[in-house]
């Protein structure tokens, strides 16, 4: 599967709109963008994925770009439990598992 | 649903000593994925089963570390002579299909002295 590049760590005060980026310049055709996140002393929970058209679901919007080769996750009005660390990596439906990189820690302040 | 069970969710071990760890996938998933997670190294694959079969075992370490998928209810991964540089959190996942979404476990806190 292909690799992902994302920011370090970004910041945000509750009640904002967070946008993390996420580059996958060598998408392949048919792999999805998943999104995952992390809170310490917890495993990666799902938060959505998509492979061509926007996705929306109770957690976040996720935005693709046209040429998929960049994809954005928004969180609309965060709150304190929103800080977490945003994994996004790349899944086809073959024999290769998918590999976590850093990701993005959020931090959220009052 | 119970979601991924792993136990036990923490373990101290001596050095030397060997450390078997569980994980119990969701019933119905027929993949099961081994990761290992510490603050220097982040999240490291391990290896993955996709119906009880062994697909990809390319992370395990060369020596030591051995995986088992017995039965479609549980797997195994267990550690010979554990050393501290061992020390982690182990994670086990489990997905439908393999491709799809994976559903973690809370992991294994392993502590070797």
């Amino acid at each position: 599967d292909a690799k992902t590049t994302q920011p370090d760590s970004m910041e945000s005060t509750e009640g904002e709109t967070v946008h993390l980026p996420c580059s996958h310049a060598t998408i392949s055709g048919n792999e999805y963008i998943y999104w995952y996140r992390q809170v310490p002393l917890q495993g990666p929970e799902y938060v959505t994925h998509g492979l061509q058209q926007n996705t929306t679901n109770s957690m976040a919007f996720l935005a693709i770009a046209s040429d998929r080769k960049s994809s954005t996750l928004i969180l609309p009005h965060v709150s304190l439990r929103d800080a977490a660390v945003y994994h996004c990596i790349l899944r086809s439906n073959n024999n290769n598992a998918p590999r976590f990189g850093a990701g993005t820690k959020l931090s959220v302040k009052p | 649903n119970a979601g991924v069970i792993q136990t036990p969710r923490h373990k101290v071990t001596g050095k030397g000593q060997e450390a078997t760890l569980w994980c119990e996938p969701i019933s119905g998933h027929s993949a099961v994925f081994w990761y290992r997670q510490t603050i220097v190294q982040g999240l490291e694959f391990l290896t993955y089963f996709r119906n009880q079969a062994p697909i990809d075992d390319s992370g395990m370490p060369k020596e030591r570390f051995s995986a088992q998928m017995p039965n479609q209810s549980h797997s195994t991964l267990k550690i010979q002579s554990t050393q501290p540089q061992d020390s982690a959190v182990y994670l086990c996942a489990s997905s439908l299909q393999g491709g799809d979404t994976q559903y973690f476990g809370p992991g294994t806190r392993l502590l070797v002295l």
